[in-house]
C-alpha cells in the first residue's frame, strides 16, 4: 500500500522566512513524487516533480528515499505563497495498468506580512 | 494544460436524492479520475474511468453509490445516489496527461446533502 503523510495541518510563517513543507511516504516500489498546491478560489494544480529537480516559484523539494521523505523548501516566503500544499505519490498497480495518486492531508501555509 | 469543466459547481439536496456531476475536457484523454474532498480530509480517490471498460473503483467505493459513465474520450460523469449527509463533500474530476504522472484538475462539485 501507498501512503503519504503531511504532519503539519497548518504552517504559518513570516514574510521573507524559511518555509519547509514535511511529507513523508510509504512505498514499496520506487516512487513518483509530487507537490500540489491549491490557491484561493483555484484549482487544485501541480507545483513541482521530484524527477524533474526543477525549482517552481522559488520551492524546491529533494527526494530522500533513506529517510523516505519528499519535503517542499523556500528560503524565502511571499505573501502569495499562502495556499494548501498536496504531496502526492504516484504509482502503476501491477498487471492492472491502471494508475493512482495518493494525497497526503495537505498543509495550509499561511504567510504572515 | 488541459481545460477541465465540471457541473454543477456545487448544489444543495436532499437526503435520498440522487445526483449527477459532469466532466468535460478540452481533448481526448484515456484515463479519467474521479476523488472526493470531505472536509477537513485529503483527496481520496474513488474509480478510475477509462472508455470503453467498467470503472475501476477504490476500496470502500461501490459502483451502486457511485456509478460512472465514459461515453468516450473527452467526457465522464459521476452519480453520487440515494445521498446522505455524509456525502457532502468536494468531488473533482482529473485527467492524467502524458506518462509523466501530472495530474490537472476540475475546479470541483461541492455538494451538500441536508
Amino acid at each position: 500500500a501507498q501512503r503519504v503523510t503531511q504532519p503539519e495541518k497548518l504552517l504559518s510563517v513570516f514574510k521573507g522566512a524559511p518555509v519547509e513543507l514535511k511529507c513523508n511516504y510509504s512505498y514499496s516500489g520506487s516512487p513518483e513524487l509530487f507537490w500540489y498546491v491549491q490557491y484561493s478560489r483555484q484549482r487544485l494544480q501541480l507545483l513541482l516533480r521530484h524527477i524533474s529537480r526543477e525549482s517552481i516559484k522559488g520551492f524546491t523539494a529533494d527526494l530522500n528515499k533513506g529517510e523516505t521523505s519528499f519535503h517542499l523548501k523556500k528560503p524565502f516566503a511571499q505573501e502569495e505563497d499562502s495556499a494548501m500544499y498536496y504531496c502526492a505519490l504516484s504509482g502503476r498497480r501491477s498487471g492492472a495498468g491502471s494508475y493512482q495518486l495518493t494525497f497526503g492531508k495537505g498543509t495550509k501555509l499561511s504567510v504572515i506580512p | 494544460s488541459a481545460v477541465i469543466s465540471q457541473k454543477p459547481s456545487r448544489d444543495i439536496c436532499q437526503r435520498g436524492t440522487s445526483l449527477t456531476i459532469q466532466c468535460q475536457v478540452d481533448s481526448q484523454v484515456t484515463m479519467m479520475f474521479w476523488y472526493r474532498q470531505q472536509p477537513g480530509q485529503s483527496l481520496t480517490l474513488i474509480a478510475t474511468a477509462n472508455q470503453g471498460s467498467e470503472a475501476t473503483y477504490e476500496s470502500g467505493f461501490v459502483i451502486d453509490k457511485f456509478p460512472i459513465s465514459r461515453p468516450n474520450l473527452t467526457f465522464s460523469t459521476l452519480t453520487v445516489s440515494n445521498m446522505s449527509p455524509e456525502d457532502s463533500s468536494i468531488y473533482l474530476c482529473s485527467v492524467l496527461r502524458g506518462v509523466t504522472g501530472e495530474l490537472f484538475f476540475g475546479e470541483g462539485s461541492r455538494l451538500t446533502v441536508l
